[in-house]
């Protein structure tokens, strides 16, 4: 597509459900990024994605927190047995690469999920 | 760890008038620093990228410096328009050869009044 999609916009769950939040990003991105942003914060980063790789996952709050990228296109951040501090918009980035081409570090951002946990 | 700071949190100006938002860092080992805007509901479009051996970038109404040294970025908005109307966040990328996720600030609010 023309840009990163992420779906579904927004989720409402009740306490201690499970979602699974959706990233497509950029067709040839070979990095993919999330982030959560709590109302009124900047976005805070969860975790990286160099192709199917997980390089990165030092931001994932909890082990309730679980991504992947299976085939180096398509992400899912699943988040098990929601909390109410679970709620926040969930952003998703692409960029072609990571490397020294600032072309190429450009992050493309999709319009996030916004999640409400009940 | 680094961290970024945006003030203010929150500005209102009258149409026309010329501003300054300000974004500052704790940690001067960046790899480049984003400007960012986020229009409610939506995701964040990039305005500006400023490689850190860069001093300034400008594109159409907006310049954006960078002082490395000093920790410090401003964003200079030329006679603003209400479709400026917006949240502007700031960011940082660490050296290339890490996982080169942006930190970022906190944001500022900015409304432009007719």
């Amino acid at each position: 597509g023309a840009g990163v999609s992420q779906s579904p916009r927004y989720k409402v769950a009740k306490r201690g459900q499970d979602v699974a939040l959706r990233c497509d990003p950029i067709s040839g991105h070979v990095s993919l990024f999330w982030y959560q942003q709590a109302l009124g914060q900047g976005p805070e980063f969860l975790t990286y994605f160099q192709n199917e790789a997980q390089l990165d996952k030092s931001g994932l709050p909890s082990d309730r927190f679980f991504a992947e990228r299976p085939e180096g296109s398509v992400s899912t951040l699943k988040i098990q047995r929601t909390q109410q501090e679970d709620s926040a918009v969930y952003l998703c980035a692409s960029s072609l690469a990571a490397g020294s081409s600032s072309a190429k570090n450009i992050q493309y951002f999709g319009a996030g999920t916004r999640l409400s946990v009940l | 760890k680094q961290e970024v700071t945006q003030i203010p949190a929150a500005l209102s100006v009258p149409e026309g008038e010329n501003l300054v938002l300000n974004c500052s860092f704790t940690d001067s080992a960046i790899y480049n620093l984003q400007w960012f805007r986020q229009d409610p509901g939506k995701g964040l479009t990039s305005l500006l990228l400023i490689q850190s051996s860069q001093r300034e970038q400008t594109s159409g109404r907006l310049n954006a410096s960078l002082d490395k040294s000093s920790g410090r970025s401003t964003l200079y908005i030329a006679a603003s328009q209400p479709g400026d109307s917006a949240t502007y966040l700031c960011a940082v990328m660490p050296w290339a050869g890490t996982a080169s996720k942006l930190t970022f600030g906190t944001g500022t609010r900015l409304q432009v009044t007719l």
